[in-house]
């Protein structure tokens, strides 16, 4: 079975500063795709950012970056320069794709930025 | 791009009743659509998943008859919360997959739907 952890239930960071959120998961898959999405207090969750296990390279999109190693299944979000409106529970979650595509989920970690 | 709503946004009903929440992807073709529940401060629990034209599929532990999916179109899926109880209220949460290209194995959130069932 498919399984997805994240071993930080609440992180905090002050704005300005670096923060590294942790994802590891599990799986017997060759190919799959990874996840990070947000969930501010509005409660719609958001497309962070997106990884295919086929690629090498870490996705990144302007201050989220993500560190693929996936020898290790391990699957960290790093965001820089951290603002106000990152404040929100963030979910790491896993896909192998195909007809039912289902995502699997973390528990979350809730990311507080202090100003 | 890849606009996912959800109407209505927050529904307080009458135990006994029934209440229709709309799914809707605005700007791309969905042959895929997920409904799912979460309870406060806890994680997403995929509810079905459906495949438009098709009958839908559910999780383990979910009634069928009580959570009907429609998935007439490739731009829009319903659930129906038959016969509401106070223990269904909850965050509800549609989700809708492109149908192809780079982006197709990507998941798009509506903003999720407040049911109260007094």
């Amino acid at each position: 079975a498919q399984t997805v952890t994240q071993s930080q239930p609440e992180m905090s960071v002050q704005e300005a500063e670096t923060v590294t959120l942790s994802c590891t998961y599990d799986t017997s898959e060759s190919n799959y795709y990874l996840f990070w999405y947000k969930q501010p207090p509005s409660r719609q969750m958001i497309l962070v950012i997106r990884q295919e296990a086929y690629k090498q390279q870490n996705a990144t999109e302007n201050r989220f970056s993500v560190n693929f190693q996936k020898a290790a299944k391990s699957f960290s979000l790093k965001i820089s320069d951290s603002q106000l409106g990152d404040t929100a529970m963030y979910f790491c979650a896993f896909t192998a794709g195909g007809a039912t595509n289902k995502l699997i989920f973390g528990t979350g970690t809730l990311l507080a930025v202090q100003p | 791009g890849a606009v996912v709503s959800q109407h209505p946004s927050w529904v307080i009903c009458k135990s006994g009743t029934s209440v229709k929440i709309e799914c809707r992807s605005l700007d791309f073709q969905a042959t895929t659509m997920f409904w799912y529940r979460q309870f406060p401060k806890q994680s997403l629990m995929l509810m079905a998943t459906s495949n438009e034209g098709s009958k839908a599929t559910y999780e383990q532990g979910v009634e069928k008859d009580k959570f009907l999916i429609n998935h007439a179109s490739l731009t829009l899926s319903t659930l129906t919360v038959t016969s509401a109880h106070p223990e269904d209220s909850s965050f509800y949460i549609c989700s809708a997959r492109s149908t192809s290209g780079a982006e197709g194995e990507t998941q798009y959130f509506g903003p999720g739907t407040r049911l109260l069932v007094l």
